[in-house]
């Protein structure tokens, strides 16, 4: 069974930093592309980085580029994602998503994890 | 970046109707088009890919199509436990993996 689970949201203030971390199992996670998706309260789903199978290539929403750093360490099976220089509008469910392969959608998600920036 | 756009916002129907939800691309994407529910409380769930194909599990009461930049969510016959919010995601070579804003479907 395909299992998502991400752990390291919490209540920052603005401008601080926080790590999450997507724990995965059940496939072989060095053959998978990964994504962060992001919902704010009430709001629509949003991409917010995605990283290649190897961790060679990366990808961001023009919305946190150059603030936050996605990484993957396949010999822990998991994917991270580093939120420096948090915003207001950062605040948001983050989920990590597993892409199904080369053109193909996600066809899991994590459950999410709650990133509330506030002073 | 290819835009996703989404119409209606929101939809109110009865159970029984036929319902059809659209999404535009901004520029062609061949059929590299997802449609996702999300249940209030619960995480987005994939239903269709390739615009047109059902994901394994989903009932057969919902349908896709389109091609290019246009495509359309069709649920044949609303039941109670259809209430969602749909996403359309367009899923082509490299990111960005654009969402549509989302369409709310009530029942009446």
């Amino acid at each position: 069974e395909v299992l998502l689970v991400e752990s390291g949201g919490g209540l920052v203030q603005p401008g601080g930093s926080l790590r999450l971390s997507c724990a995965a199992s059940g496939f072989t996670f060095s053959s998978y592309a990964m994504s962060w998706v992001r919902q704010a309260p009430g709001k629509g789903l949003e991409w917010v980085s995605a990283i290649s199978e190897s961790g060679d290539s990366t990808y961001y929403a023009d919305s946190v580029k150059g603030r936050f750093t996605i990484s993957r360490d396949s010999s822990k099976n998991t994917m991270y994602l580093q939120m420096n220089s948090l915003r207001a509008e950062d605040t948001a469910v983050y989920f990590c998503a597993k892409k199904d392969g080369y053109n193909k959608p996600f066809d899991y998600w994590g459950q999410g994890t709650l990133v509330t920036v506030s002073s | 970046d290819i835009q996703m756009t989404q119409s209606p916002s929101s939809l109110s129907a009865s159970v029984g109707d036929r319902v059809t939800v659209t999404c535009r691309a901004s520029q062609g994407i061949s059929n590299y088009l997802a449609w996702y529910q999300q249940k209030p409380g619960q995480v987005p769930k994939l239903l269709i890919y390739a615009a047109s194909t059902l994901q394994s599990g989903v009932p057969s009461r919902f349908s896709g199509s389109g091609s290019g930049t246009d495509f359309t969510l069709t649920i044949s016959s609303l039941r109670p436990e259809d209430v969602a919010t749909y996403y359309c995601q367009k899923y082509n070579s490299a990111p960005p993996y654009t969402f549509g804003q989302g369409t709310k479907l009530e029942i009446k």
